[in-house]
């Protein structure tokens, strides 16, 4: 079956600008989370939506924000581009929120000029 | 504070060798750990996931233990190739669903 799509793979933005990216889950899987994460650094939790609703949130700005559609697919919004924005954005899907394990999409390689 | 500690934050070796990769955690309550393979520029993909009764679970040439009581796990990597040169992610979940905690990672670059 095929895994967790997102999309773009790459995308270049400059400063001010604001930027959608897209996570298609797991057929099934009704969970899906987001990262963030910066060269050299871990993987810093931004999101979880479940069914549509907003179950988790990390520690970042509101310029951050998401929303889940009706068949899962998930979409992630930066508003007002910084710098340091530049990272490898990843999500994840599970079949519910669940501590078992997700699996992970290729990611979105965002770049802020 | 929930923390998951990882060491080292690199390491080099030579292909055919072992290598075991720690990672301490404070996380409770505890319900799963998960040891992650992630390469460059690529999303992260699981490798063992083991619950709080297990303390060992094996993976091809990866071994994953854990160690409940001192909050301790390891990966052993068997036989190193170059395709192992990666980073490796410990991810430990509470009790309370939807929660998880990462590690930093350690980097491992396996050479000829």
């Amino acid at each position: 079956k095929a895994g967790v799509t997102q999309t773009p793979r790459y995308l270049i933005k400059t400063r001010g600008q604001q930027v959608t990216l897209s996570c298609s889950p797991i057929s099934g899987h009704r969970s899906v989370s987001w990262y963030q994460q910066t060269p050299g650094q871990g993987l810093q939790f931004l999101f979880e939506y479940f069914s549509e609703t907003q179950r988790n949130k990390g520690n970042f700005p509101g310029r951050f924000s998401g929303r889940q559609f009706s068949n899962s697919r998930s979409e992630m919004n930066v508003s007002t581009l910084e710098l340091g924005d530049s990272a490898l954005y990843l999500c994840a899907s599970s079949l519910v929120p669940t501590t078992d394990g997700y699996t992970f999409g290729s990611g979105t390689r965002l770049t802020v000029v | 504070k929930n923390q998951v500690e990882q060491s080292p934050q690199s390491l080099i070796i030579l292909e055919g060798k072992n290598c075991t990769l720690q990672c301490n955690y404070t996380v409770s309550p505890f319900s799963n750990l998960r040891w992650y393979k992630q390469d460059t520029g690529r999303g992260p993909v699981s490798l063992t996931i083991m619950t709080f009764s297990e303390n060992t679970k094996s993976n091809g040439r990866y071994t994953a233990t854990l160690d409940a009581d001192t909050k301790q796990s390891s990966l052993h990597i068997t036989a190193s190739q170059l395709s192992d040169s990666a980073s490796y992610i410990c991810v430990v979940s509470h009790t309370n669903a939807g929660k998880s905690t990462f590690g930093d990672g350690t980097t491992l670059t396996v050479k000829p």
